[in-house]
């Protein structure tokens, strides 16, 4: 019952650096999502995907990329990290994509760039 | 602008309190609500979809007004295990879009 996965947990990074956010769901869901979340901010969307195969840029998508290879995972990468991208980021999957069904949300990955 | 706007708080109340958020959103074609709950340093976890004739899950009553596009959560006999950060959150097809989280302390 493994639900949402985010590998790893906490990372720090030097400003330049690249790196990849690992996302994993065992629940078969359509729909995965990306977001960060800064103090007084709230969530932002960062990517979504409805399918393996297809994704879509959210509210903050600069300096990330996507990939959806399988229904399962859905990587997160910095190009060249920056000290604004210092956040905690989240990974979210639902059952369907359309919006009706609520996300479920991996248990977050703490990025700290120097 | 943002699109879900909800008042940040904090919300100090006392046990056994009854207490009410609201949230109000921008885009008037969004198709569904949810409220989450967020422990300190915590993943959001769902707390209760919002429905358009409200809804009622023990303590907790939500309610959807679409004409002055806002939805509500209502806590009724306030716990100390209830303290947390509440995010109402909007979604319109494929993009969903969250508040930036009123907080809750519940007092002894």
């Amino acid at each position: 019952n493994a639900g949402v996965t985010q590998t790893p947990k906490f990372q720090v990074l030097k400003t330049g650096q690249s790196m990849t956010l690992q996302c994993a769901q065992d629940m078969n869901h359509e729909y995965m999502s990306w977001y960060r979340q800064d103090p007084g901010m709230g969530l932002r969307l960062i990517h979504y995907s409805v399918g393996a195969g297809i994704t879509d840029q959210g509210e903050v998508p600069n300096g990330y990329n996507v990939s959806r290879s399988t229904t399962e995972d859905f990587p997160l990468r910095l190009l060249s990290a920056a000290p604004s991208q210092t956040s905690v980021y989240f990974c979210a999957s639902s059952y369907s994509a359309g919006g009706y069904q609520p996300q479920h949300f991996g248990d977050g990955t703490r990025l700290s760039i120097l | 602008r943002k699109e879900v706007e909800q008042d940040p708080g904090p919300f100090n109340v006392p046990e056994g309190a009854t207490v009410a958020f609201n949230c109000t959103y921008s885009n008037s074609a969004s198709q569904s609500f949810f409220w989450y709950r967020q422990d300190c340093r915590k993943e959001p976890k769902l707390l209760m979809s919002v429905y358009s004739s409200g809804n009622e899950d023990g303590r907790f009553t939500a309610q959807l007004n679409r004409a002055s596009q806002y939805i509500s959560l209502l806590i009724r006999d306030s716990k100390l295990s209830d303290s947390a950060t509440y995010l109402c959150g909007e979604s319109n097809n494929n993009d969903m879009r969250f508040g930036a989280g009123t907080r809750l302390t519940v007092k002894p």
